[in-house]
């Protein structure tokens, strides 16, 4: 069945600092889509990339799609407190209802 | 209400009992989806609903899960003979199309079995 991988399972930053954090699929996905959840709280969307080598920006994050769908990358520029919480990926394959989500890179940060 | 409902928040139960979670997506949304959310691991998929039918079943772990959706807006995790492993935060979601959109989640029912 089909596996969604993330790395690094955790990430300690200092503020300000920049990170990324990698997400790779067993198989290939016709979407990927990204969720964050804040501690105590439920996943709540963030992106979804649907192209091969898609980028799409949101202030200080970018997303990236790989040009083969099976991987995908999250990009936090000049990090700060709120960006703490669990970034999860979550890849459909095609024609699958189901999205099958990664276990998530939890970020904390140093201030 | 403008987002995913879900009861109880909180469930408590003891091992052999059978449990209840139901949820209430977003208006207009027919595609539901439930998920299991234990302790530092991602959403683990059980079902999904499109309309009143159940799409696909096959992360329900076995026979003791089963849910329902008849008449295609709330749906009801039933949990038979709970066992400790059960222990885990019952996500649903709700999505406008299935495949492609975005999941609105609930905030989850965290389901305690002693």
């Amino acid at each position: 069945g089909q596996q969604v991988m993330q790395i690094p399972q955790y990430q300690h930053v200092q503020e300000g600092e920049d990170f990324t954090t990698y997400c790779n699929s067993s198989t290939t996905l016709s979407n990927i889509q990204w969720y964050k959840q804040r501690p105590g709280g439920h996943p709540v969307f963030l992106i979804q990339l649907v192209k091969s080598g898609e980028v799409k920006k949101q202030k200080r994050l970018t997303f990236q799609f790989g040009e083969a769908k099976k991987n995908s990358s999250l990009h936090i520029t000049a990090t700060q407190t709120t960006d703490v919480g669990t970034y999860f990926c979550a890849g459909h394959q095609r024609d699958d209802y189901k999205l099958s989500f990664g276990a998530g890179t939890t970020v904390t940060v140093r201030a | 209400g403008a987002g995913v409902s879900q009861t109880p928040s909180n469930k408590v139960t003891e091992k052999g009992k059978y449990v209840e979670l139901r949820c209430d997506p977003i208006s207009g949304h027919t595609a539901l989806y439930w998920y299991r959310q234990s302790l530092g691991q991602g959403p683990e998929f059980l079902i999904y609903f499109q309309g009143t039918g159940a799409a696909d079943d096959s992360g329900l772990p076995n026979d003791r899960f089963f849910a329902v959706r008849p008449e295609g807006s709330v749906s009801t995790l039933k949990i038979q003979r709970t066992e400790r492993g059960d222990s885990a935060v019952y996500l649903c979601a709700s999505s406008r199309t299935p495949n492609t959109g975005e999941l609105f989640f609930g905030e989850g029912s965290r389901l305690t079995v002693l």
